[in-house]
C-alpha cells in the first residue's frame, strides 16, 4: 500500500522567511514518482514538480527547492524568501505501479499562511 | 493552451437527487481521472480512463457512483440518490497518456447536498 505523510497541518510565517514543508512517503515500489502539488484559495491543484525514484538530484526553480532523500523516503519542499502570494495548501502525492494503479495518493495537506 | 474545464462549478441539490458532473480534459490527453476532496478524507481517487481500456473503478465509493467516457474525450461523474456525505469538491484531471506521469487539474466541482 502507498502512503504520504505531511505531519505540518498548518504553518505560519512573515513574508520573506524561508519556510519548509515535509513530505514523507511509504511504499513497496522500486519504481514510483513524487508530486508536488499547490492549491490557493481558488481551489484549483497546480502541478509545482515531478521527481522519478531514480532521480534523486535537488532541484531549484526560483525561490522554489526539492530535497528528495531516498534513504529517508522524504520529499520536502521549501520555499525561500517567502511571499503573501505563496499562501495555499501544498500537497505532496505518490504514484507507485504496482498496487497503486494509476491514481495519485496524496498527503493530507500544508496549510501554509504568509502574512505580512 | 486550454487547461482541464469543469463544469458546473457549483451545485447544490437536495438528498435523494441524482447529480451529473462534466469534466472536460486537455485537448489531446489520453487520460482522464476523477478525484473527490472532502473534509474528513482529504483528496481521494475515485475512477481513471485510459483510451478505449477498461476504466479503472476501484476508487468508487459505492454503487450510486459511476462515470463514462464518450469518444474518448468527454467524461460524467454521476452520483444517484445522493446523500449528505456526497458533499465535496470534485476534482478531474488529464494527462497525456497513462504513463505520462503529471496530472493537470481542473477547477473542481463544489457539491453540496442538502
Amino acid at each position: 500500500a502507498q502512503k504520504v505523510t505531511q505531519a505540518q497541518t498548518e504553518i505560519s510565517v512573515v513574508e520573506k522567511e524561508d519556510v519548509t514543508l515535509d513530505c514523507v512517503y511509504e511504499t513497496r515500489d522500486t519504481t514510483y514518482y513524487l508530486f508536488w502539488y499547490k492549491q490557493p484559495p481558488s481551489g484549483e491543484l497546480v502541478f509545482l514538480i515531478r521527481r522519478n525514484s531514480f532521480d534523486e538530484q535537488n532541484e531549484i526553480s526560483g525561490r522554489y527547492s526539492w530535497n528528495f532523500q531516498k534513504s529517508t523516503s522524504s520529499f520536502n519542499f521549501t520555499i525561500t524568501a517567502s511571499q503573501v502570494v505563496d499562501s495555499a495548501v501544498y500537497f505532496c502525492a505518490l504514484r507507485a505501479f504496482t498496487g497503486g494503479g494509476n491514481k495519485l495518493t496524496f498527503g493530507t495537506g500544508t496549510q501554509l499562511k504568509v502574512e505580512l | 493552451g486550454a487547461g482541464v474545464s469543469q463544469s458546473p462549478s457549483n451545485k447544490v441539490t437536495e438528498k435523494g437527487k441524482d447529480v451529473e458532473l462534466r469534466c472536460d480534459p486537455i485537448s489531446g490527453h489520453t487520460a482522464l481521472y476523477w478525484y473527490r476532496q472532502s473534509l474528513g478524507q482529504g483528496l481521494e481517487f475515485l475512477i481513471y480512463f485510459q483510451g478505449n481500456s477498461a476504466p479503472d473503478k476501484s476508487g468508487l465509493p459505492s454503487d450510486r457512483f459511476s462515470a463514462e467516457r464518450t469518444g474518448g474525450s468527454v467524461s460524467t461523474l454521476t452520483i444517484q440518490r445522493t446523500q449528505q456525505e456526497d458533499s465535496a469538491v470534485y476534482l478531474c484531471a488529464s494527462s497525456e497518456t497513462v504513463n505520462q506521469e503529471t496530472q493537470y487539474f481542473g477547477p473542481g466541482t463544489r457539491l453540496l447536498v442538502l
